[in-house]
């Protein structure tokens, strides 16, 4: 299976300052059609997921374009630019090249 | 507006079934391939199962740890899916939500195997 790993578990930001969360996948998650799976996720304090992320790097609809995401074959990042208090949640990223799909095990996103 | 709701869990013992359903709305639902993913108490997700569309003649995919129990199945005609839980685990308790297409996710559903 491919594994997931999320870096850091926590991140305390002050508003208005910018935040990154990493991901490192165990096996490359570029197809052979040229698209890398990994998708970003945020679930807000009792709610369920939603996805802010696709396919590395395209917003998802309704996001805010302070949420971009990069990376390369293997390494991800998900960059918040200008957090608000409205950004705290978990952070979640996930693969969905290859069968058993698998999530990061989340980061801690609080407001200073 | 989209609109997934999931339903059926509660408290089950060990061993016994229990059987969820995800009633969607606001999406295409024939052509999405529509997934369960559970969350456990300490906050980890777990996908489990995968149904796909007509067209990809409803092929199934599920991760090992449900593989024989569980069965993901669908009905066009009513937007939803379920899924059938057999001989259920503690290790199974955790909140279940149904995600289709990789976008749009249910609130979830309680479901706690305990004796």
């Amino acid at each position: 299976d491919i594994v997931m790993t999320q870096a850091p578990l926590s991140v305390s930001v002050t508003p208005g300052e910018s935040a990154s969360i990493s991901c490192r996948s165990s096996k490359s998650l570029l197809h052979t059609n040229g698209i890398t799976y990994v998708y970003w996720y945020l679930q807000k304090p009792g709610k369920s997921p939603h996805l802010l992320i696709y396919r590395m790097s395209n917003l998802a609809s309704g996001v805010p374009d302070r949420f971009s995401g990069s990376g390369s074959e293997t390494d991800f990042t998900l960059k918040i630019s200008r957090v608000e208090a409205e950004d705290v949640g978990i952070y979640y990223c996930g693969q969905f090249l290859e069968n058993p799909f698998t999530f990061g095990s989340g980061t801690k996103l609080e407001i200073k | 507006e989209v609109q997934l709701v999931e339903t059926g869990g509660g408290l089950v013992q060990p061993g016994k079934s229990l059987k969820l359903t995800c009633a969607t709305s606001g999406f295409t639902f024939s052509t999405a391939w529509m997934h369960w993913v559970r969350q456990s108490p300490e906050k980890r997700l777990e996908w489990i199962a995968r149904i796909k569309d007509k067209s990809n003649n409803y092929a199934i995919d599920y991760v090992e740890s449900v593989k024989g129990r569980f069965i993901i199945s669908r009905d066009d005609s009513k937007s939803s899916i379920y899924l059938q839980m057999n001989s259920l685990k503690e290790e199974d308790t955790a909140t279940y939500h149904c995600m289709g297409p990789l976008a749009y996710w249910g609130q979830g559903t309680l479901v706690t195997v305990s004796s």
